[in-house]
């Protein structure tokens, strides 16, 4: 069974720093890996998804690599602003053969303070 | 616009009460799913529906139910034998095929009266 891990599950950073967000999942035979952003109280909302095939993937000042040899994938935030104070989670398939469920970590709550 | 909408925002159960959260969605996806969200938790999965009229049990349905009688409908029944139910119920869709992304609605928060 698919196992996520997220550490730290808090993380407080001064504004401008870059943030290192790190998921870990047991399955390494994963096909792709989900990172998803939760305001307090929202819904989630997708930020990037990797591949298998792929190590990174980037959208703006986000960047997200994946090793499944490790069983890990980190989450970069370049240049922090108190807009990104948000929980981030990480989501891999529940087994090789799942078409969509997903397995969640618990998430990292993240504070930019101005 | 196109996405997925939840009501109520709030809900309130009484003792013995059975609740029904709704869930649509107008991307013309084929999954839908339920989720449950406690504090400092992650998201545990209820029920999933791949297709209209069939739906199966995720990891936590034990006094759960839903239906799916429309494509774009998927609502969730918390019955009176959901002894802890307060918590924070977000419902998703997706297309059909692996890894293809999850849209979230809102979500709804149940509390116990």
């Amino acid at each position: 069974k698919q196992e996520v891990t997220q550490i730290p599950a808090a993380l407080s950073v001064p504004e401008g720093e870059n943030l290192v967000l790190n998921c870990s999942f047991t399955d390494s035979a994963i096909y792709n890996l989900q990172w998803f952003r939760q305001d307090p109280g929202k819904g989630l909302t997708s930020l990037l998804l990797i591949q298998s095939s792929q190590r990174e993937q980037t959208s703006g000042r986000l960047n997200a690599s994946l090793d499944k040899s490790s069983g890990r994938s980190t989450l970069y935030i370049a240049a922090s602003q108190p807009g990104d104070s948000a929980t981030y989670l990480c989501a891999a398939p529940m087994t090789t053969d799942s078409w969509g469920k997903l397995q969640f970590g618990a998430g990292t709550q993240v504070v930019v303070t101005p | 616009d196109g996405g997925i909408t939840q009501s109520p925002k709030y809900l309130f159960r009484k003792e013995g009460q059975n609740v029904t959260l709704s869930c649509e969605q107008n991307l013309n996806h084929d999954a839908m799913y339920w989720y449950r969200q406690d504090p400092g938790q992650g998201l545990r999965l209820i029920y999933y529906s791949q297709i209209v009229n069939d739906f199966q049990k995720g990891d936590i349905a034990e006094g759960y139910s839903v239906s799916r009688e429309k494509k774009e409908s998927f609502p969730l029944t918390v019955t009176s034998a959901q002894k802890n139910p307060t918590a924070f119920y977000l419902c998703a869709s997706s297309t059909m095929g692996q890894g293809e992304t999850q849209y979230f609605g809102p979500g709804t928060r149940l509390l116990v009266l």
